[in-house]
């Protein structure tokens, strides 16, 4: 089946610092990767949408210029966090859409973010 | 604003027996849906989908059954078995573009 991993899989960071999270398909091609927050007990909330090549789409209330999205190949796409502070602790996980079976995600294992 | 909607967030069955976990959303937009499996700590499984064009799909032990004009859908496992506990989402999409999670129901197993 499709693989998506994460890395790192855990990361504690210090407030003002900014951390990187990356997502890849291993055995397929991914033309749109998504970007979710879960927050406890609480649904999956979509950050946004990237597309290989092209600026991501950020869902309503989430500020592009803090969740840094880059989607530079078909198996990598990027989370920065930038300016991390406490509220932004919270379990974040990606997934990707296979070219051809767009409808089903492969999601990745999830990164759990802590900000002190 | 919830465009889909997991009402129960807990669900207890016995081992053997059916579980029964629903959905209802509110765009009649949505024309595909899908079900996810999902592990502490770790991402959602996909599990089973259906398009609007169909009332019912069957996998194995999973059959996921679409009510457009209730907007309702449901999972339903048979027999359920302890490894099935785990909490379940179930999402709607609008042409693949567009993804909109439930809160999840946790689902226990007992043995």
């Amino acid at each position: 089946g499709a693989v998506v991993s994460q890395h790192p899989s855990r990361v504690i960071c210090k407030s003002g610092t900014s951390v990187k999270i990356e997502c890849r398909s291993l055995d397929f091609q991914a033309t749109t990767m998504f970007w979710y927050r879960q927050f406890p007990k609480k649904s999956l909330m979509l950050m946004a949408t990237s597309n290989e090549g092209s600026k991501a789409t950020y869902e309503q209330g989430v500020e592009k210029d803090k969740f840094l999205i880059n989607h530079a190949s078909l198996t990598l796409s990027t989370l920065t966090v930038t300016s991390a502070h406490p509220e932004d602790s919270s379990f974040y996980i990606c997934s990707a859409s296979a070219t051809s079976r767009a409808y089903e995600q492969y999601f990745g294992p999830g990164t759990r973010l802590t900000v002190t | 604003d919830q465009q889909v909607k997991q009402n129960s967030p807990s669900l207890s069955v016995q081992e053997g027996r059916i579980s029964i976990l629903n959905c209802d959303y509110t765009n009649s937009m949505f024309d595909y849906f899908l079900w996810y499996k999902k592990y502490p700590a770790e991402g959602p499984t996909f599990l089973i989908s259906i398009s609007s064009i169909k009332d019912k799909n069957e996998d194995g032990r999973f059959t996921v059954f679409l009510n457009k004009s209730a907007k309702h859908l449901s999972l339903h496992i048979v027999p359920s078995q302890p490894g099935d506990s785990a909490v379940y989402f179930c999402a709607a999409s609008i042409t693949g573009n567009q993804f909109y999670f439930g809160t999840g129901t946790s689902l226990t197993v007992i043995p």
